[in-house]
């Protein structure tokens, strides 16, 4: 079954508005991942947080895991129209095998 | 200067006919994967090579067969072509448990 679980499904926010989305999974991981894939595009790597990681940053992008719940949230700060696409968390286990979330389509309105 | 690329990026072909598609990679990677996304944007990972080796084959039907040449270069032929397979394939690549660097996608349409 698909590993990571995604909400909200679609996100809708004007631009500057903070956008947060959450991602749950079943399993132990190694790390996860979150991936963000334009219209018509292939995915492009934002972030790596490891399993003994809380919290990290790479610019307007926050992380955090929380192991306990199984679950880690994105956010994405002062948000741009050009930050429209659909973003993908992933989970990695074992062994290279990276499971996908259901994703969540975000759409930022100038 | 791409680093993974993918041909064909557009694929129409009719129910029963066997296509390929080609997968390279000049990033240095030992590892690369096929991915099927669906019309509801799932990701699914089909199949996962480390240096020609194959290490993941996630229950797909034997009509896919993946094959490496070399550790830069992933094809995956598909015989008999069934309309359920229309999807965007994508190939990517990583070295090890690091991120996934995917390529631009193959649009399948089976007619």
């Amino acid at each position: 079954s698909q590993q990571g679980e995604e909400d909200p499904q679609a996100l809708s926010i004007q631009e500057g508005e903070n956008a947060t989305m959450n991602c749950s999974y079943k399993t132990s991981i190694n790390n996860l991942q979150w991936y963000r894939q334009n219209s018509g595009r292939g995915l492009v790597h934002l972030i790596l947080i490891r399993s003994n990681e809380r919290e990290k940053h790479s610019g307007r992008l926050r992380v955090t895991l929380d192991t306990s719940k199984k679950s880690s949230s994105l956010l994405i700060t002062a948000s741009r129209a050009a930050d429209t696409a659909s973003y993908f968390c992933a989970t990695l286990y074992n062994t290279d095998k990276l499971i996908f979330g259901t994703g969540t389509r975000l759409q930022v309105f100038p | 200067d791409t680093a993974v690329s993918q041909t064909p990026k557009y694929l129409v072909t009719q129910m029963g006919n066997d296509k390929s598609i080609k997968c390279e990679q000049n990033l240095g990677h030992d590892t690369m994967y096929w991915y099927k996304q669906d019309s509801k944007k799932f990701l699914k990972i089909m199949f996962s090579y480390n240096n020609k080796e194959l290490i993941i084959n996630e229950t797909v039907p034997n009509r896919f067969s993946p094959k490496s040449p070399d550790k830069a270069h992933l094809n995956l032929h598909i015989n008999s072509l069934e309309l359920g397979d229309s999807a965007v394939y994508f190939c990517a690549s990583s070295q090890r448990v690091t991120e996934q660097f995917f390529g631009p996608g193959t649009r399948l349409t089976v007619l």
